[in-house]
This record gives C-alpha cells, structure tokens and sequence, in this order.
C-alpha cells in the first residue's frame, strides 16, 4: 500500500528550529516528487515547495522562498520541512504529498496526514 | 505569485449543479493545462477530484466535471448531493514552475 506518513504534532516557541518528516513507502520514493502545503488555521490551502528525491533538485514558491527548506534522504525514503527560527504566523497544519508529475497533480497521488505546528510563547 | 480567485461560498439544493470558477491569469490558468480540484471535508485530508483541467482519477463520481475558457476553470458537480458539502480548491501550474492555489470556495447543500 502506498502510505505517505508524517511526524507528529509539534509544539515550539518562536525563534526555534523544527524539521518535520514525511515518510514514503509502498513505492519507488526515488522517482516520484514530494510537494509541501501549508494550511493556516481556518485558512486555505497554499503552495509551498517540491523536491525531487532522486537528484534532491527543489523548487520554491516566491511566498516561501528563503522561510522554509526541503529536503530528502532517498536511503530512508523520507523528505523534510525545516525552519530556522520559528513565527507565530508559521502555526499550521503541514501536509506532504506525492506527485508523478511536478506541474500537476495525477492519478497517482497521495497526501500524507498532516503535522500540525503550533508556533506559541 | 498570487492565488488564484473563486468565490467565496456557492451553494444549491440536492439534485442540482452548481458550477466553481478559479480565475487566474496567462501565466498561471489560461497558460497551461494543469489545472486540478481538491475537495477538503473540516478536519480531513485534502482529495483529488480533477488534474489537468478535466481528468478524474479512479473512483471519483463522475458528477464531478472540469472544464478552461481562457483564465477561468471551473468545476461542475452535477446531481448534488449532502456529501458534497466541504471545501473546493483549485490550484494551477504557473511560469514559474510552481503551482498556487485558488482562494479556496464552501459549497453548501442547502
């Protein structure tokens, strides 16, 4: 079964780091990309970024170009949102998801479940 | 980059079609053809309902439509239903080589 599994909910304090992971299996991790959407609390859905775990070539959007990292470690099958200093306004749900394609979604996508980050002093 | 535009809510009676627009630009809707549809229930994990403006994936009713006039998509659901009532998004490639999502739109079954 192809399963996209996320790390649990995390709980910071602004200006700390956090990494956050999603864990692919059931597929060829290597060969398929993995995108990150925010959703802010009672907001919509934003774009955030997508990698390639084969050759780890990423591309941002503007919004979150510089904020956030992505990255991947195909030897465990895994990608990672990370941030250096932490904002209240980065409290979330963090959503990892599966594409074939880059340019758009396909038959075989698949969504992790979500990590909630709450941001808080 | 910004989102893309849908109303705000749209509504109707069971039975019914009602018909989302997600309007863009030329560097984003009306430049490419790959634009897709998640419909989002409160509390639960978005779902793939189109990609590439009009292809549904397997197991998807196919009361469900996609459709592009210039920077416009839109999403048809024909034969509404209670269990269509959740949020709809659209999202598009872009010039960039990004995507963005639309601003999101609640259907309510009335």
């Amino acid at each position: 079964e192809v399963q996209l599994v996320q790390s649990g909910a995390e709980v910071k304090k602004p200006g700390e780091s956090l990494k956050i992971s999603c864990k692919g299996s059931g597929y060829n991790f290597t060969i398929y990309w993995i995108a990150w959407v925010r959703q802010m609390p009672g907001k919509g859905l934003e774009w955030m970024g997508i990698i390639y775990p084969g050759d780890s070539g990423t591309r941002y959007s503007p919004s979150f170009q510089g904020q956030v990292t992505i990255s991947a470690d195909k030897s465990i099958s895994t990608a990672f949102l990370q941030w250096s200093s932490l904002k209240a306004s980065d409290t979330a749900m963090y959503y990892c998801v599966k594409q074939l394609r880059y340019y758009d979604s396909s038959n075989s996508d698949c969504w992790g479940q979500g990590t909630l980050v709450t941001v808080s002093s | 980059q910004s989102a893309l535009t849908q109303p705000a809510s749209v509504s109707g009676s069971p039975g019914q079609s009602i018909t989302i627009s997600c309007t863009g630009t030329s560097s984003d809707v009306g430049g490419y053809n790959y634009v897709s549809w998640y419909q989002q229930h409160p509390g639960k994990v978005p779902k793939l309902m189109i990609y590439d403006v009009s292809n549904r994936p397997s197991g998807v009713s196919n009361r469900f439509s996609g459709s592009k006039s210039g920077n416009t998509a839109s999403l048809t659901i024909s034969g509404l239903q209670a269990e269509d009532e959740a949020d709809y998004y659209c999202s598009s490639f872009t010039s960039s080589s990004t995507r963005v999502f639309g601003t999101g739109t609640k259907v309510t079954v009335l």
